[in-house]
């Protein structure tokens, strides 16, 4: 079946440019999962999504940084005049349920670079 | 937030060598998790491990919890150019270290 897939794979943008990058998880899957890794970190938590729930966005570093999620599926992580250290690869991940043992699906990532 | 520490941050080894990579905390975890990332892609769950003192193998890996459940292992056997990437450690509330690259050179 498919997997977790992100769009695009790739993204150069200049700084002050508003940039959306999208995720579609597997179909079921009621929780969503978007993470940043910089060069030598490890995954940093943004935000995720739980059925109907009011998302957790505690992780988000700026209110330059919004989700959505539109009828349960479909994600856009939306970052808005982007700066230069928004550079990183953004992942997605979705998994059944939003239960601390359950498996987690990552799609292959978006990298971002502002220039 | 629960930190989660692993060492080494880089391995460097050959085909064949036995290695271990560690990952601790100050804090109780109910569950921890191992993935592990290839270049280019998202990380794939390895293994979840929920018992204190557990242990769980998956061929050549060997994954094991703590007692107190602050702290995890993975230990790899004869390890193999496949087994090259990075190897993340989770823990509950969606915290991941930093990781641990592994390259094995044939």
């Amino acid at each position: 079946g498919a997997g977790v897939s992100q769009s695009p794979s790739n993204k150069v943008t200049e700084k002050g440019k508003d940039v959306e990058l999208r995720c579609d998880p597997i179909s079921g899957h009621t929780a969503l999962y978007w993470y940043r890794q910089s060069l030598g970190q490890g995954l940093e938590f943004l935000i995720y999504f739980q059925g109907n729930s009011a998302p957790d966005k505690s992780g988000l570093p700026s209110d330059r940084f919004s989700a959505e999620r539109t009828g349960g599926s479909v994600s856009t992580l939306t970052i808005q005049r982007t700066q230069q250290e928004d550079s990183a690869v953004y992942l997605c991940a979705s998994s059944f349920q939003a239960s601390h043992t359950d498996t987690q699906y990552f799609g292959p990532g978006t990298r971002l670079t502002v220039l | 937030t629960q930190l989660l520490e692993q060492s080494p941050q880089f391995l460097s080894i050959q085909e064949g060598e036995n290695l271990t990579v560690y990952c601790n905390s100050s804090s109780v975890f109910s569950s921890l998790q191992w993935y592990r990332q290839e270049p280019g892609e998202g990380p794939v769950l390895l293994v979840t491990v929920v018992t204190g003192g557990e242990v769980k193998k998956l061929k050549r890996l060997t994954f094991q919890f703590g007692d107190a459940r602050k702290d995890s292992s993975l230990h790899i056997t004869a390890a193999q150019p496949g087994d090259t990437g990075l190897y993340l450690c989770s823990g509950y509330a969606l915290n991941f270290g930093k990781g641990t690259s592994l390259l094995v050179t044939p």
